[in-house]
């Protein structure tokens, strides 16, 4: 399978701790994207970093990405009951014409 | 108005029957998807289309066919509906080149009897 690996699975929360999610991916990519999803509804675009950066922020958010490693993370900072969702990692992959998703993150913050 | 649209939001269907979502967009995008959702599986890729007269099969197709009737609007039938075809599907939009940025449908609830 083309798809990323997201770590955790499932991340519960106190509000105003961060949450850091990770995904792992196996071939070279353009670009990762993240994504959120709340409950039974369409994905969301988060941010994306392409594979020349190291590093993006959007206002609560950062991402990071080791290309060496394969690997992303994204740290969502003081935490809100309304960040309660799933995390879904993209990776653009050379040679490819579509996204790749991973199996998701499921964060849950407790107010 | 939502830029991508998809009806019906839930349907509930027996076994055997012919049954097509529909997916329509204002975003004017060229590129249009279907993929099925499945508690812990992430995403799926059903099929794609880059334009109106080009349709790709994506990782799971089998059951499944599309029609690009036009820009703006993607299909998805099951020709004979089966239980294990009980999932969540979203069509999304994206425009040409990178970044392959992908906007999302709210989703049709389909459960099969």
């Amino acid at each position: 399978s083309q798809q990323g690996e997201e770590d955790p699975q499932a991340l519960s929360i106190q509000e105003g701790e961060n949450a850091t999610m990770n995904c792992s991916y196996k071939t070279s990519i353009n670009n990762l994207q993240w994504y959120r999803q709340n409950s039974g509804r369409g994905l969301v675009h988060l941010i994306l970093i392409r594979s020349n950066e190291r590093e993006k922020h959007s206002g609560r958010l950062r991402v990071t990405l080791d290309t060496s490693k394969k690997s992303s993370s994204l740290l969502i900072t003081a935490s809100r009951a309304a960040d309660t969702a799933s995390y879904f990692c993209a990776t653009d992959q050379t040679g490819a014409n579509n996204l790749f998703f991973g199996t998701g993150t499921r964060l849950t913050v407790i107010p | 108005d939502a830029d991508v649209t998809q009806t019906p939001r839930n349907r509930i269907t027996k076994t055997g029957k012919r049954i097509m979502l529909e997916c329509s967009q204002t975003k004017g995008h060229d590129r249009m998807y279907w993929y099925r959702q499945d508690p812990g599986l992430g995403l799926r890729l059903i099929y794609y289309s880059f334009d109106v007269k080009d349709i790709n099969k994506g990782e799971i197709s089998d059951g499944y066919s599309v029609s690009r009737q036009a820009q703006a609007k993607f299909s998805l039938s099951l020709e004979s509906a089966i239980p294990n075809q009980t999932a969540l599907y979203f069509c999304a939009t994206a425009g040409q080149g990178t970044p392959h940025t992908q906007y999302f449908g709210p989703g049709t609830r389909l459960t099969v009897l």
